[in-house]
């Protein structure tokens, strides 16, 4: 079964810093992988996903990810954080040759300091 | 743009009370799912749900678990008799398809909490 790692609970940054949150994520085939986020008060919202092609995804809201398959890795890039960013994030892997229900990480809190 | 709507947004409940949770997937979505996220834990999928049944369901989804869509818009998760450990948010969210191309919508949740 798949399997997805987030290993940080937290981060900081100053507005106008750049962001990266990590992924990392067990699966023996090709995952398809996601990034949400959830604002307060707000549903999870997909910012990204990967299922095949160009390893660099563009996403919503200036964000990008890197799939890495060496490393098994879907990190979460924004070279220029806002004060609006600051919300939850959440990798997900999903089986590319079972269920198509997403397996989620625990989420990363992400805080930006003006 | 259309959006997932959940009720009620909060619920507290006693221990071994029934809840009913609410949700309004997207109106031409056909495929509906719950996921629920205990506090400083991962989203969980609970079940998900096509064509009046349900097509998928996990180990969390137990007998206490039920879904029902009563109508043309709503779509209900309960718990029949609640558990401390019931307490969490819980997720609604649709899609038009199945395939993985296709995007989950999620709702904003409901946080029950059970005493």
């Amino acid at each position: 079964a798949q399997s997805v790692t987030q290993p940080d609970i937290h981060i900081t940054v100053s507005e106008g810093a750049s962001l990266e949150l990590r992924c990392n994520y067990s699966y023996g085939a090709t995952p398809y992988l996601f990034w949400y986020v959830q604002s307060p008060g707000q549903g999870l919202q997909l910012l990204l996903k990967y299922f095949s092609g160009d390893t660099l995804v563009q996403g919503i809201k200036g964000f990008e990810a890197e799939f890495k398959r060496s490393q098994s890795s879907f990190n979460l890039r924004k070279p220029s954080v806002h004060w609006s960013d600051a919300a939850e994030y959440f990798c997900a892997v999903g089986a590319s040759g079972g269920s198509y229900i997403p397996t989620f990480g625990r989420g990363t809190s992400l805080i930006v300091h003006p | 743009e259309p959006e997932v709507t959940q009720t009620p947004s909060h619920q507290v409940t006693q221990m071994g009370q029934e809840v009913i949770l609410r949700c309004v997937p997207i109106s031409n979505h056909l495929y509906f799912y719950w996921y629920r996220q205990i506090l400083g834990q991962k989203v969980e999928f609970l079940v998900s749900f096509y064509n009046n049944e349900i097509s998928e369901k996990s180990e969390i989804f137990d007998d206490q678990f039920s879904v029902e869509r009563p109508d043309g818009s709503n779509f209900t998760l309960k718990i029949r008799s609640t558990k401390l450990e019931d307490s969490a948010m819980y997720f609604c969210a649709s899609s038009p398809e199945v395939v993985y191309q296709e995007t989950q919508y999620f709702g904003p949740g409901t946080r029950l909490l059970v005493l």
